[in-house]
This record gives structure tokens, C-alpha cells and sequence, in this order.
């Protein structure tokens, strides 16, 4: 939580290529890390998350991995899809406050 | 419709008179999010809720906002003597512990 970055702020893909958006976090405390979702004019909406006891998650062409350590977490997208194309943002959060933290975004277009 | 609801969807006001926006979580949710997100940026933390009591209130906002959740179930948030630059989306979001929040469609402001 805290001070959240991402990285790339925009990001262009190929479809069928793979995406790659990193997130950087401060507090060594955080232990939930959720990405989001938002499309133009929508709502944020959670596509997947990971707890701190877990190193890697994966759901069909989505996957998200985390470094304690290193104190980041990536979200992977394979095969990206034209309607992949969203701002993604992280926004980890700190056992015992419960504040979602979000990034500073990124702006993924997948081009056709 | 059993997600986030928040009324109005759309305000409009002009320059110093006072706004107030209305939030109905999931009902279960015992956690209640604002956040206000301009153009370009993600959703910034104003203030969030275990159920009845205000458990942190970002330093960023004045004192000219203030948010309420009187039994638990609903929020208010309230603008006084609004200015330019809060014209913004006002997202609402809900969860249960530390899992996922649930936003909802959001309140756009403009202040003239």
C-alpha cells in the first residue's frame, strides 16, 4: 500500500502477444494484491488478485505473480485480445488497514 | 441488481453550494469505500468504513468533505461550498475483509 507504481503507463500490444504491467509497492506489510480492470466509462472491476502466501496465480489467459522480497507484483496477459484493451491498475492493501492503495495506472491497447 | 448502487449518477451544480452523494454497498459488506477519480488517473482514496465507525479519512481532503454511515448499510458523501476543482467521478466501493471491492457505476460531479 502507500506509494503504488506502475509500469509501463501505456503499453502497446500485438494481438496475440503478451502483456506484461508491473507494480511496485512500499509497505513490506501488504498481504492482499488485487488488479483491476477499467474500461472507458466503466467501472474498475477486479480481474485477478493473489495473497502474500502464494507466489503465482493464473486464470486461462490472465496470471499474476508476486516478489515479497522485491516488493512487487506483475499481471500477465497472453494471447491479448483487442477487447483487452483497459487501463489496469494494482492496488495492494495492508492487513489491519484495509485501504486499497491504486496505482497510477496502465493504459494497455492491444491493436487489431 | 445486487451490486453497488450510488445516487445521483450525474450532478451538476454550480460553484459553492453544497452536494451530497449517496452509496448503497452489497448487503453483506461490512466495509465501505469512497475514492474520486479524474480524468486520466486512477481512483484516489478519500475515506472508508467498517461498518458504522470512519476508520481513516485521507489528509488530502478538506474539511470541506464529509462522509457518513449512520447504521452500517448506506453512506453519504457530502460536499460543502463546492469548487472547480472538485468536479471529479465519486466511486463507491464495498467488501467483506480483505478480498475484493466492488465498485459502484460512480457519481459524476461538475462544478460551474
Amino acid at each position: 500500500g502507500e506509494n503504488v507504481e506502475q509500469h509501463p503507463s501505456t503499453l502497446s500490444v500485438q494481438e496475440g502477444d503478451s502483456a506484461v504491467i508491473k507494480c511496485t509497492y512500499s509497505d513490506s506489510a501488504s498481504n492482499y494484491f488485487p488488479w483491476y480492470k477499467q474500461e472507458l466509462g466503466k467501472r474498475p472491476q477486479l480481474i485477478i488478485d493473489i495473497r502474500s502466501n502464494v507466489g503465482e496465480k493464473k486464470d486461462q489467459r490472465i496470471a499474476v505473480t508476486l516478489n515479497k522480497t522485491a516488493k512487487h507484483f506483475s499481471l500477465h496477459i497472453t494471447e491479448t485480445q483487442p477487447e483487452d484493451s483497459a487501463v489496469y491498475f494494482c492496488a495492494p492493501i495492508t492487513s489491519g488497514t484495509y485501504k486499497y492503495i491504486f496505482g497510477t495506472g496502465t493504459r494497455l491497447k492491444v491493436l487489431a | 441488481d445486487t451490486g453497488v448502487s450510488q445516487d445521483p449518477r450525474h450532478k451538476i451544480t454550480k460553484r459553492g453550494q453544497n452536494v451530497t452523494f449517496r452509496c448503497d454497498p452489497i448487503s453483506e459488506h461490512n466495509r465501505l469505500y469512497w475514492y474520486r477519480q479524474t480524468l486520466g488517473q486512477g481512483p484516489e482514496f478519500l475515506t472508508y468504513f467498517q461498518n458504522e465507525a470512519q476508520l481513516e479519512k485521507s489528509r488530502l481532503l478538506s474539511d470541506r468533505f464529509s462522509a457518513e454511515r449512520p447504521k452500517g448499510s448506506f453512506s453519504t458523501l457530502e460536499i460543502q461550498r463546492t469548487e472547480q476543482g472538485d468536479s471529479a467521478m465519486y466511486l463507491c466501493a464495498s467488501s467483506l475483509a480483505e478480498g475484493e471491492a466492488f465498485f459502484g457505476q460512480g457519481t459524476r460531479l461538475t462544478v460551474v
